[in-house]
């Protein structure tokens, strides 16, 4: 079975730019879940969808947003890039939306703003 | 509100020495309880995971870690490491009710020679 995947897995893009990131979750998972990574945050959580609709949703501004297609593939944008956005951004899929579901970590996408 | 706290951010051992792995948490609620691995530029791997029964849960390379409701821990430990241990190693707790899994820091294991 094949496991998360992400792309693309590295991109470096410039200050005020806008970047969509890719995650397709396990064949069969429902719940997509977000997650930023940094050396001074460590792992902060972004958002979580499930059947398309967006169930949680972290401490971040506006400029991150996301989405969730009928396939369960599920997308993040973020508008307005910042330096500090700089990151590994992290996708994880559930087979469901409760709270015992273990969560499947893709790669990840290393995001760099120069 | 929940949070975790590895009280080491690395930990330098030996080969086939033994190592422990500190994890605290507080939450109102009761928890589920993760340990994750992290080799270089890879994502997240599932280690092991408390949800109910047995305080005492194994993974299948060796690691166990033991619940402990009192003094709130989810320490992670090995009898005896190996180089390919050698990796960052995160504790998270998900709440009852709660869909998210907050992370510890992390603690950097450093197998030597």
């Amino acid at each position: 079975k094949a496991g998360v995947t992400q792309t693309p897995r590295y991109l470096i893009k410039t200050r005020g730019q806008q970047v969509t990131l890719s995650c397709s979750p396990i064949s069969g998972h429902r719940s997509v879940s977000w997650y930023q990574q940094t050396p001074g945050q460590g792992l902060q959580f972004l958002f979580e969808y499930f059947s398309e609709t967006q169930r949680n949703k972290g401490n971040f501004p506006g400029r991150f947003s996301g989405r969730q297609f009928s396939n369960s593939r599920s997308e993040m944008n973020v508008s307005t890039l910042e330096l500090g956005d700089s990151a590994l951004y992290l996708c994880a899929s559930s087979l469901a939306a409760g709270e015992e579901t273990e969560a499947f970590f893709g790669q990840g996408t290393r995001l760099t703003v120069v | 509100a929940q949070s975790v706290t590895q009280l080491d951010s690395q930990v330098p051992v030996f080969e086939e020495a033994p190592v422990e792995l500190r994890c605290n948490y507080s939450s109102s609620v009761s928890v589920y309880l993760f340990w994750y691995v992290q080799y270089p530029n890879q994502g997240l791997q599932l280690l092991l995971k408390y949800l109910s029964g047995s305080t005492l849960v194994e993974s299948i390379n060796g690691f166990e870690a033991e619940f402990n409701k009192s003094q709130t821990s989810f320490h992670l430990r090995k009898p005896s490491v190996h180089i390919s241990d050698t990796a960052e190693y995160f504790c998270a707790v998900k709440g009852t009710g709660r869909r998210a899994l907050t992370f510890g820091s992390g603690t950097r294991l450093q197998v030597q020679p």
